[in-house]
């Protein structure tokens, strides 16, 4: 079955700093794969998604991630975190047969001044 | 200003009482979903909804009820026979059900149960 991980439930890092936020999937073939923020008490916005191609993507927000077929994992990375990044963070992966998404169980970002 | 709204933000219901919360869009879409976001959980999806009067069960329906009777509309009402319906519920439209398309979501309603 299909499953999403993000093995981090908490990160906190410092304004300015450098990001990277994990997630590993498990599906046997090519999945999609998204990111999403979440701000307190508000639904979700898409970042950014995979589908194929160039395994780098960019998204908003100065956000990217990369995919990682061997590792089995989608990394969203922002090279400086600014206060107003501090949210929840949901990784989801689907299969191309299917309209399902499947959720990770979120990171949560703390920024320190 | 297209979009999707959810009312109300916050619901309160006694136990034994049904409600229902309401999600509107403006974009246009043909698809509509309802999850249900739980504290340190991903969502899990309750019901979505391809077309007008026609929805599907997801993965956590029991206990919930919806209706399509109009493209922009798709309320979700939470029975009493759902056993543990506090949580942070969130609707969300696209323009279909396949992957490609982006889901967008509504600010979510929050309810508890007294």
């Amino acid at each position: 079955a299909q499953s999403v991980t993000q093995p981090d439930i908490h990160i906190t890092v410092s304004e300015g700093a450098s990001l990277e936020l994990r997630c590993n999937y498990s599906y046997g073939a090519t999945p999609y794969l998204f990111w999403y923020v979440q701000s307190p008490g508000q639904g979700l916005q898409l970042l950014l998604k995979y589908f194929s191609g160039d395994t780098l993507v960019q998204g908003i927000k100065g956000f990217e991630a990369e995919f990682k077929r061997s590792q089995s994992s989608f990394n969203l990375r922002k090279p400086s975190v600014h206060w107003s990044d501090a949210a929840e963070y949901f990784c989801a992966v689907g299969m191309d047969s299917s309209y399902k998404l499947i959720f990770g169980s979120g990171t949560r970002l703390l920024v320190r001044p | 200003d297209g979009g999707i709204t959810q009312s109300p933000k916050y619901l309160f219901r006694k136990e034994g009482q049904n409600v229902t919360l309401s999600c509107e869009q403006n974009l246009n879409h043909d698809a509509m979903y309802w999850y249900r976001q739980d504290p340190g959980q991903g969502l899990r999806l309750i019901y979505y909804s391809q077309i007008v009067n026609d929805f599907q069960k997801g993965d956590i329906a029991e206990g919930y009820s919806v209706s399509r009777e109009k493209k922009e509309s798709f309320p979700l009402t939470v029975t009493s026979a759902q056993k543990n319906p506090t949580a942070f519920y969130l609707c969300a439209s696209s323009t279909g059900t396949g992957l490609t398309d982006t889901q967008y979501f509504g600010p979510g309603t929050r309810l508890t149960v007294l």
